[in-house]
């Protein structure tokens, strides 16, 4: 059975610091992989996916997320986090040979100016 | 600048009414999601539809929970009647989709419904 991961609630980082929101997954055949942020009041927005190529994806606002075949993981990272980053983040897996996704259950990101 | 639109953006209702949400995918898109978002239980897939058929309603509640599309443009989850723990925020989400297992593009999200059932 597909699913996924998000071991923290929250993760709370230093405006300018680099930042990290893990994810892990279990899935069936190769995986498809995907970041979505959502801020108050609105509905979740893409920021990237892995479906197959380079491990390291670069996707929206200057995020980018490593695939992990090994560890099975899928980290979303930014260099530098901005105040504006603080959100509700998403991981999510394709499940094999439908449309459907399955999403973690979110991490709060929080960055302090 | 499409997007997905939905209607209406809150609503508050007495226990045992009818509810209709309504969605409108973007233009082209063939595939159309209903998720259901709460604290408890965080993002949950009702149904989804690809090409207005529907393929999977397994996540939502039969007896009072329905999902259409009554053309490509519309795409409506109706409660009847509903109870306070339908309480939520109700997404719809659109995608393209050709259904090969090696194609898959992302899902664009609404802004969402705000239910309250009283």
């Amino acid at each position: 059975a597909q699913s996924v991961a998000q071991p923290e609630d929250q993760v709370n980082v230093a405006e300018g610091n680099p930042l990290t929101v893990k994810c892990t997954y279990s899935v069936s055949g190769n995986p498809y992989l995907f970041w979505y942020v959502q801020y108050p009041n609105r509905g979740l927005q893409f920021l990237l996916k892995y479906i197959t190529g380079d491990n390291l994806v670069k996707g929206s606002y200057g995020f980018e997320a490593e695939f992990n075949k090994s560890q099975t993981s899928f980290h979303l990272k930014k260099p530098s986090a901005l105040v504006s980053d603080s959100a509700l983040y998403f991981c999510a897996v394709r499940v094999y040979n439908t449309d459907k996704l399955i999403f973690g259950t979110g991490t709060r990101l929080q960055v302090f100016p | 600048d499409a997007r997905v639109t939905q209607t209406p953006r809150h609503k508050v209702t007495e226990m045992g009414q009818e509810v209709t949400m309504r969605c409108q995918p973007i233009l082209g898109h063939n595939t159309v999601f209903w998720y259901r978002q709460t604290m408890m239980q965080g993002l949950e897939l009702l149904a989804y539809f690809r090409n207005r058929a529907p393929l999977d309603d397994s996540g939502m509640p039969k007896d009072r929970f329905s999902a259409e599309m009554p053309d490509a443009t519309l795409a409506t989850l109706k409660i009847q009647p509903s109870e306070p723990r339908d309480s939520a925020v109700y997404f719809c989400a659109s995608g393209l989709t050709s259904g090969a297992s090696s194609s898959y593009n992302e899902q664009f999200f609404g802004p969402g419904t705000r239910l309250t059932v009283l």
